[in-house]
């Protein structure tokens, strides 16, 4: 079974703090991806990775950024948290072979709240 | 903006009866997946559908591609309360890079 953790469940922070959001996958999976899921606004796509040292932007990269120093790592950081990055983050991975477009394993989430 | 839609946002029903849920894209898809993401927990995958016409069923789920590969549903029948959560269509976007592209989801919710 593929298996995605992240760092926390829950993680409460002030504003204008920095955060370190960790994701782990140990499937060997090329790519990973990072969303934020608010009520009524499903799943939003904030960075994605295709392979280490590689990052693209997705819908929603401002106020973050990302690291993916090793395959199986990909970190999100909120370089100053602000009260409106208050949400629900989820780590995906999926493998390769076609890209973006394969199957993605999700973790458990991380519930952040800034205060 | 979002391309990928999801009717209804919202879906009560009571346990026993059937519904659908339908998804709609504004190009063509190479493939659709579907997944549930229970309360309190994380999307998981379902299935996937590739061909057009294409019909899976999972018990008493029923996936369902369109045959302009643009638009999918999923329908349930004889609801029961192991069927709530919220079901998020996705499927690849050529003006996303062919990144997966989900819907906004339908959020079941089951009266005893």
């Amino acid at each position: 079974d593929v298996k995605v953790t992240q760092s926390s469940r829950y993680l409460v922070k002030r504003t204008g703090e920095k955060v370190f959001l960790e994701c782990v996958q140990d499937m060997d999976h090329e790519n990973m991806f990072w969303y934020r899921q608010d009520p009524g606004l499903g799943l939003r796509l904030i960075y994605f990775s295709y392979d280490v040292k590689m990052k693209e932007k997705g819908d929603i990269p401002e106020g973050y950024s990302v690291s993916r120093e090793k395959k199986e790592r990909f970190s999100l950081i909120l370089e100053s948290a602000s009260t409106n990055q208050t949400s629900m983050y989820l780590c995906a991975s999926s493998n390769g072979l076609a890209g973006g477009q394969d199957t993605q394993y999700f973790g458990p989430g991380t519930r952040l709240t800034v205060l | 903006g979002q391309q990928v839609m999801q009717i209804p946002q919202y879906q009560h029903v009571q346990e026993g009866e059937d519904f659908t849920t339908y998804c709609n894209s504004s190009t063509t898809l190479s493939n659709i997946q579907w997944y549930k993401q229970r309360p309190g927990g994380h999307p998981v995958f379902l299935i996937q559908l590739v061909k057009s016409g294409e019909v899976k069923k999972q018990k008493r789920l029923t996936f369902q591609f369109g045959e302009a590969k643009k638009n999918s549903s999923l329908h349930i029948t004889a609801t029961q309360t192991t069927d709530v959560g919220t079901y998020f269509c996705a499927g690849p976007q050529k003006a996303a890079g062919n990144k997966l592209t989900f819907g906004g989801g339908t959020r079941v919710l089951v009266k005893p």
